[in-house]
């Protein structure tokens, strides 16, 4: 079965320093490809990052990284310079196999202080 | 490029009335998707469509939850009759063919249920 863990359930950060969200996933396919969503409150889901198993590259998108450790089932994602806009849910998800089906961690809430 | 479209945004109504949404995913969008989010939770997929079929609808409640995408463009999502439970926010998702599988998500449809 394939699955995703996030086990912070919720993070806090002050304004301009880095904070590190952690994901890890399980699952038996070899190509596969982890994304990083943000969901701000009462606002639509969008995509931050996403990273492609096949890449040994760590992903980076302005001041959102991950640190993709393939052989440790390991995807997680570094914020840095926090800003106050960044506060908002972070779920990890795994797309894995033919089906096309994204595999859901639970989120992490993530509170950036003034 | 447009993005997906969903109404009503917000809708109240009393146990066991009946409500539907309506999603236009973005153009080429072969990929439709609809997910229950209950509060501070991770979404939940309801149906997955391709073009006009179902591709998994496995955690449908199908005793009161139904979809359709008649044309394989806009989908309609309806709930009769509803529970207290069904209080959520409705996400519609699309996804383009081929690529890395990434979700391009509506502002989603809140629904309360007194």
């Amino acid at each position: 079965a394939q699955t995703v863990t996030q086990s912070q359930p919720e993070m806090s950060v002050q304004e301009a320093e880095t904070v590190t969200l952690s994901c890890t996933y399980d699952t038996s396919e070899n190509n596969y490809y982890l994304f990083w969503y943000k969901q701000p409150p009462s606002r639509q889901m969008i995509l931050v990052i996403r990273q492609e198993a096949y890449k040994q590259q760590n992903a980076t998108e302005n001041r959102f990284s991950v640190n993709f450790q393939k052989a440790a089932k390991s995807f997680s994602l570094k914020i840095s310079d926090s800003q106050l806009g960044d506060t908002a849910m972070y779920f990890c998800a795994l797309n894995a196999g033919n089906n096309r089906k994204l595999i859901w961690g639970l989120g992490t809430s993530l509170a950036v202080n003034p | 490029e447009a993005g997906v479209a969903q109404s009503p945004r917000y809708k109240i109504i009393e146990k066991r009335q009946s409500v539907a949404f309506w999603c236009n995913p973005i153009s080429g969008h072969a990929t439709l998707y609809w997910y229950q989010q209950i509060l501070g939770q991770g979404p939940k997929l309801l149906i997955q469509f391709q073009n006009n079929g179902v591709v998994d609808d496995s955690q449908l409640p199908k005793d009161r939850f139904s979809a359709e995408r008649l044309k394989g463009v806009d989908s309609t999502l309806k709930i009769q009759p509803a529970k207290l439970e069904d209080s959520a926010v409705y996400l519609c998702a699309s996804r383009p063919q081929g690529g890395a599988g990434e979700l391009f998500f509506g502002e989603g449809s809140r629904l309360t249920v007194l």
